[in-house]
């Protein structure tokens, strides 16, 4: 159980396209999910929270209008990289927690995806 | 949340018990202790989590000392495959029950050698 499923894995593109990267809990509810990005040789740096049904909340030095998180369900989480450039090639990975009374419930991750902007 | 300090880098041999340690020495009475690797190229897995009791699931046994400030992660039969990036996380329980992020450290690269 609690599986998080991201999709694509693996995406090249050009310079000043969109990308947009899903995320969902196939079988459990999640009223928050998390992004995150890992550059080479470094560890995981949270991005932004996504809350269902309201606005992100995002961490201090990460751009809002660049990385647009949209929060629809209780199973999806959408990041979507707007005017992708060279430098925002990374790994992104994403997480989810079972809605639960319990806040000690672990999160669970995606296997992220692989950006590579050209 | 607590901040936590791990060895860069084990080694283990392959059927041998792997002893990840991990010091959180200003840990509060309200965090838990959680345990994921990444193995490369891959999102971080759940291993295992506890407040105060040890711990022990399918994957790996957590030892939590009596005064809270460590814990080490034991792997019993290290396999190749367990071959990772372990990173120790403590993080508060928020009352209202609602998910909090995860912090990550440089967390502790083991070898496991054949």
């Amino acid at each position: 159980g609690a599986v998080v499923s991201q999709h694509p894995s693996w995406v090249i593109c050009k310079s000043g396209t969109s990308v947009k990267i899903e995320c969902r809990s196939l079988d459990f509810q999640a009223t928050t999910m998390f992004w995150y990005r890992q550059f080479p040789k470094q560890s995981l740096m949270l991005m932004a929270t996504s809350n269902e049904g309201s606005k992100a909340t995002y961490e201090q030095g990460v751009e809002k209008d660049k990385f647009l998180i949209n929060h629809a369900s209780l199973t999806l989480s959408t990041l979507t990289v707007t005017s992708a450039h060279p430098e925002d090639s990374s790994f992104y990975i994403c997480s989810a927690s079972l809605v639960a009374s319990y806040s000690n419930q672990p999160q669970h991750f995606g296997d992220g995806t692989r950006l590579s902007i050209l | 949340d607590a901040k936590t300090t791990q060895p860069t880098s084990m080694d283990c041999a392959e059927g041998r018990a792997a002893n990840l340690p991990c010091n959180h020495s200003t840990i509060s009475g309200n965090e838990y202790v959680y345990w994921y690797r990444q193995i490369h190229s891959q999102g971080p897995q759940y291993i295992i989590h506890g407040l105060k009791n040890n711990e022990t699931n399918e994957m790996a046994s957590l030892i939590i000392t009596e005064d809270r400030k460590s814990s080490t992660l034991i792997l019993p039969h290290a396999t190749l495959r367990d071959t990772a990036v372990y990173y120790c996380i403590v993080r508060v329980v928020d009352p209202s029950g609602s998910a909090r992020q995860l912090t990550f450290g440089s967390g502790t690269q083991l070898t496991v050698l054949p």
